[in-house]
């Protein structure tokens, strides 16, 4: 049973779209981190959420965490090509156990 | 720069030939770890290290050891790689904050 559930796995859109990945469980995290990953390289961190109903924006990205700390989504607005590549969530049950699950991904496509 | 390193990058092997993947960061980070990556499966942790000669099993430790005899170094142990063990590995570490910094990766190939 896959603990982080991504969706969608897919994504291709147009430059200039806007678009939510969705990161969902049904056990309680103590934070939740993104990822984003290029081919052939590793995973590099966008962001960690770590209060229930927290919002983090980065530039074009926003990141919310569901008040029960439960889910969590990424919207990108006006999306670009170099947002292209695949976007991992990752979560912790346990404060400071440095467990982490990984979702399995949403691997997006921007075209220009 | 303050960066991961992982090493070899790349490596191809045959089933029962003990290998050694090593891994190094240069931020003075008390936590480490390795993961696999599988198509399908996504991102799996091997095992992890709070400090110095502590480590513990994560999700799919089976056929791999690790040690962390200094702080910067973390490698991963393959005793008697089989073919199920191909996969890509990832070497991380990790701030008291959440702050992780991946390594660029290790394709290995256990024929």
């Amino acid at each position: 049973t896959q603990l982080l559930e991504q969706s969608p796995q897919f994504l291709s859109i147009q430059e200039g779209e806007n678009l939510t990945v969705y990161c969902n469980s049904s056990s309680v995290f103590s934070s939740l981190q993104w990822y984003r990953q290029e081919p052939g390289e590793g995973p590099v961190l966008l962001v960690t959420v770590v209060t229930g109903g927290e919002v983090k924006k980065l530039k074009r990205l926003t990141f919310q965490f569901g008040d029960a700390r439960k889910d969590s989504s990424l919207h990108i607005t006006a999306a670009q090509p170099g947002d292209t590549g695949l976007y991992l969530c990752a979560g912790e049950m346990r404060a400071g156990s440095y467990q982490l699950t990984f979702g399995k991904g949403t691997k997006l496509s921007v075209i220009p | 720069e303050a960066q991961v390193t992982q090493n070899p990058r790349y490596l191809i092997t045959v089933t029962g030939k003990k290998l050694t993947v090593t891994c190094s960061q240069n931020m003075n980070h008390e936590y480490m770890s390795w993961y696999r990556q599988d198509p399908g499966l996504g991102l799996r942790q091997i095992y992890y290290s709070m400090n110095v000669e502590v480590t513990d099993k994560g999700d799919v430790p089976e056929g791999y050891k690790v040690s962390r005899k200094e702080k910067r170094n973390f490698p991963l142990i393959l005793e008697s790689p089989s073919p199920n063990q191909t996969s890509l590995y990832f070497c991380a570490s990790r701030t008291t904050d959440y702050e992780q910094y991946f390594g660029p990766g290790t394709r290995l190939t256990v024929t």
